[in-house]
């Protein structure tokens, strides 16, 4: 059964500074690993999908990339603001179908 | 377009009573899911459908269903609620099963008391 772990669980930091969010899998015969972001009682939002074949993606200050191999990913935010604190998920999707998700890591980012 | 989206926001039921989540999703998506999310156990499917006319079971089925409307709604029903069922539900929908981005919805916070 696929596991997903995400580590660190929170994590507090000063604006401007650079940030690697981490995403580990334990199954690594997987489709696509995707990234998201949850604000407080809202609905996740899609920030980036990488897709087994890729090494990395990018949008804006994010950049994600999978080393399928050894079963990780890392989403890297850059000059991080203030309007980044918010849940950070990462989910797996395999040949099951089913996606499985990590817990996800609470960032906070302080003026 | 407005993506994905959920009714009721908010329900509370007493142990026992019914009552369906309702989805719909206006992007053409084939695969629709339904999702739990508890403090300290994450995201967890219940149903999914990947195309119109198919659902199956996820992680933690039991004591629901769902219906495939038709291309674009996907409802989740509760027969007999329990204080077990109280969570966020979350509708996501992606064009395929397997490779595709998922796009959710805002949620249905659900109390059974």
């Amino acid at each position: 059964k696929q596991e997903v772990t995400q580590i660190p669980a929170a994590l507090s930091v000063p604006e401007g500074e650079n940030l690697v969010l981490n995403c580990s899998f334990t199954d690594s015969a997987i489709y696509n690993l995707q990234w998201f972001r949850q604000d407080p009682g809202k609905g996740l939002t899609s920030l980036l999908l990488i897709q087994s074949s890729q090494r990395e993606q990018t949008s804006g200050r994010l950049n994600a990339s999978l080393d399928k191999s050894s079963g990780r990913s890392t989403l890297y935010i850059a000059a991080s603001q203030p309007g980044d604190s918010a849940t950070y998920l990462c989910a797996v999707r395999g040949g099951s179908y089913i996606p499985t998700f990590g817990r996800g890591t609470s960032l906070i980012v302080h003026p | 377009n407005a993506g994905v989206t959920q009714t009721p926001k908010f329900q509370v039921l007493k142990t026992g009573q019914s009552m369906t989540l309702q989805c719909a999703q206006d992007m053409n998506h084939n695969s629709m899911y339904w999702y739990r999310q508890d403090p300290g156990m994450g995201l967890r499917l219940i149903y999914y459908s990947a195309s119109e006319g198919t659902t199956d079971k996820g992680e933690v089925p039991n004591g629901y269903n769902v219906s495939r409307l038709n291309k674009r709604e996907f409802s989740l029903r509760l027969e007999s609620a329990a204080p077990s069922q109280t969570s966020v539900y979350f509708c996501a929908s992606s064009e395929g099963a397997s490779y595709n981005e998922q796009f959710f919805g805002p949620g249905t916070r659900l109390t059974v008391l």
